[in-house]
């Protein structure tokens, strides 16, 4: 079946340690975004990427980072330099180009706790 | 700079209750659509429904409806007969678009509305 898969579902970090969160999409999808949700709040977008091998900065993007190497892919690393890393991470994909109607489709999340 | 307002931040209602979830939305696109998605208590966002800036028809499907009102920015979402299997998390976005759907399609959330509905 179509759709996109995270993992793993739960991560567990110690302070200092960089993780990374994966997220793979079989949707042949061009667009893939990563949010982060904090308890009571809305999602906020990290980083974006329309293409394989181009990625832009979201509205919080310090203390991460990511990379396209394939169309498919697009983990997201967090850095010991994010301050506060405790939240649910949302993967998500679309189609870009004429035609494409913006509606994002999720991934089921990472819930990531910094110990 | 687009801004989402969900003012509810809880509603709780008993099932078989109407309930409306308000959504206000700001921007200066011209062209932008509105989206709004379930989070379930399992965390992954479903989406709901798409409706861009030039067609304001109201929407049914099923139990769900939306009144998109232009003049008041607004795009509500209305649940009739609610049913415990509607509680969840729900999220109006926006995005900017161009004729044509091309844009990188940035979503801007509201805070979410969290829907209990008792048995």
């Amino acid at each position: 079946d179509g759709g996109i898969t995270q993992s793993p579902k739960y991560l567990f970090r110690k302070e200092g340690q960089n993780v990374t969160l994966s997220c793979e999409q079989n949707l042949n999808h061009d667009a893939m975004y990563w949010y982060r949700q904090d308890p009571g709040q809305g999602l906020r977008l990290i980083y974006y990427s329309q293409i394989v091998n181009d990625f832009q900065k979201g509205d919080i993007a310090e203390g991460y980072s990511v990379s396209r190497e394939k169309k498919e892919s697009f983990p997201l690393t967090v850095t010991s330099a994010q301050k506060n890393p405790t939240a649910f991470y949302l993967c998500a994909s679309k189609l870009s180009g004429p035609g494409s109607y913006n509606e994002q489709f999720f991934g089921p999340g990472t819930r990531l706790t910094v110990l | 700079a687009q801004k989402v307002t969900q003012a509810q931040t809880e509603i709780s209602v008993v099932e078989k209750e109407d309930v409306t979830l308000d959504c206000v939305y700001e921007t200066r696109d011209t062209t932008y659509y509105l989206f709004w998605y379930k989070q379930p208590p399992s965390g992954e966002l479903v989406f709901l429904i798409r409706r861009n800036s030039f067609d304001e028809q109201n929407e049914i499907s099923g139990r769900y409806s939306w009144n998109f009102q232009k003049s008041t920015s607004s795009f509500n979402f209305t649940i009739t007969a609610s049913q415990v299997v509607d509680s969840a998390v729900y999220f109006c976005a926006l995005s900017e678009g161009r004729a044509g759907g091309t844009s990188y399609g940035k979503l801007t959330f509201g805070q979410g509305t969290i829907l209990t509905v008792h048995p």
